[in-house]
């Protein structure tokens, strides 16, 4: 069974420039969250998305956004890019939202971000 | 300026010892814990949970403590092999999941 994937699995933009990330759920998950991971560090939450809507945000400015489709993928947008952006981003599927049905997310294998 | 990444804290056992990596979490509202395995240049990945109602869950090799009166988790690996050799972080759940800093672990053959 094909566990999340994620594309471009390297990618390099400058200053000012925007970029689109993609995400493919395990089949059958209905939630996908994004992370932020710099080198060093744990994976800092930016948001989830659950039936087509955000469902939860971390402390990641307006530059950040996400849609979801009806097949469950997922593509974040950051526009106007900062070096600071630089970074592996990483996708997580669960079969829920979470709450008392408490599941673990699965994550991709991320895309890694360099702004120069 | 240049950025320079921190410095995990790291655990060296030689192989086939057992290992145990600690965590301390901060929120005492969190229900739910989860250790993740991460390999050099791969995504973080699942290796076993725990809902705040347990205080001990065994997987294969693997033991996950919980001790919610000192907000303490802890991953035992038995008989570690050179194959889990990598950054373990455990997580919480209290709403959206919140990473630890991570433990690189290194195992000597």
């Amino acid at each position: 069974d094909a566990g999340v994937t994620q594309s471009p699995t390297h990618l390099i933009k400058t200053r000012g420039q925007h970029v689109t990330l993609r995400c493919s759920p395990i089949s059958g998950h209905k939630s996908v969250s994004w992370y932020q991971q710099v080198l060093g560090q744990g994976p800092q939450f930016i948001f989830q998305y659950y039936e087509k809507e955000e469902r939860g945000r971390g402390n990641f400015p307006d530059r950040f956004s996400a849609r979801q489709f009806p097949n469950y993928s997922s593509e974040p947008n950051v526009n106007a890019l900062l070096l600071g952006d630089s970074a592996l981003y990483l996708c997580a599927s669960s079969l829920s939202l979470g709450g008392r049905e408490n599941q673990p997310q699965h994550f991709g294998d991320g895309t890694r971000l360099s702004i120069l | 300026g240049e950025s320079v990444g921190l410095h995990l804290p790291t655990l060296s056992v030689q192989e086939g010892d057992n290992s145990i990596i600690n965590c301390a979490y901060s929120n005492s509202a969190s229900d739910y814990f989860i250790w993740y395995k991460q390999e050099s240049g791969k995504g973080p990945q699942f290796i076993i949970d725990i809902r705040s109602n347990m205080d001990k869950r065994q997987g294969q090799r693997v033991t996950v403590l919980l001790n919610k009166t000192v907000k303490h988790l802890s991953l035992q690996i038995a008989a570690t092999q050179p194959g889990d050799s990598a950054v373990y972080f455990c997580a919480e759940r209290g709403g959206k999941l919140i990473f630890g800093q991570g433990t690189e672990l290194s195992v000597k053959p």
